[in-house]
């Protein structure tokens, strides 16, 4: 079984600019998740689809941070513009059943 | 609200001695459990889960977890640590009532040869 697939997997962009990130979670699973992992802590939910609707995006700094599913499978983040603060790791996961499968995430640096 | 505290940011071990990594947990519901493991530049890697039953987990790669209510805890434990069990673990908790995860802060696992 092929699991969740991120794209890229590393980018350095300046501050103001631009970027999306690619998420392909595993076939069959309704369930997808943007988390933000700031270095030295754990992963933060940003944004919760289930199909291709939202469940929960209360902590999705909204005023530059999108997300979307339109097919219910696959999904892209975006950051316009990009601070400084964003820089992190963005993990995309899926679940079935009880437990959430993470891909490998995207690290992203803002300079 | 729910919450995760792993109080130790790093634990350091000899190969073959036993491993213990803390967790208390907040929720105001009944808790299901989770550890995960992370690797440098890999995403997290699950390891076991409590949901109901039996207050021992088991999991993979050997670790094994017990599930106290009394004390809010889920320490996660290995009889005996290898040096590839060096990495960065996490607890997290979700209330049986949302699907939403809450992540501890993490603790770094150093196993000495």
């Amino acid at each position: 079984e092929a699991g969740v697939a991120q794209s890229p997997r590393y980018k350095i962009i300046e501050k103001r600019q631009s970027v999306a990130f690619w998420c392909n979670p595993i076939s069959g699973h309704a369930t997808l998740y943007w988390y933000q992992q700031i270095l030295g802590q754990g992963p933060k939910l940003l944004i919760q689809f289930q199909n291709n609707g939202v469940v929960d995006d209360s902590q999705l700094p909204k005023d530059r941070f999108s997300a979307e599913r339109l097919k219910g499978v696959d999904s892209t983040l975006k950051i316009q513009p990009a601070k400084l603060e964003d820089s992190a790791v963005y993990l995309c996961a899926s679940r079935e059943s009880y437990e959430q499968y993470f891909g490998p995430g995207t690290r992203l640096t803002v300079t | 609200a729910q919450s995760v505290a792993q109080p130790e940011d790093q634990v350091n071990v000899a190969e073959g001695n036993p491993l213990t990594v803390k967790c208390t947990y907040s929720v105001s519901g009944n808790p299901y459990l989770f550890w995960y493991v992370q690797y440098p530049n890999r995403g997290l890697q699950f390891l076991l889960k409590y949901i109901t039953g039996d207050n021992l987990v088991k999991g993979s790669y050997g670790f094994e977890a017990e599930f106290n209510k009394s004390q809010t805890s889920f320490h996660l434990k290995k009889p005996s640590a290898l040096v590839s069990d060096s990495a960065l673990y996490f607890c997290a908790v979700r209330d049986t009532n949302d699907y939403k995860l809450s992540f501890g802060a993490g603790t770094t696992v150093t196993v000495r040869a």
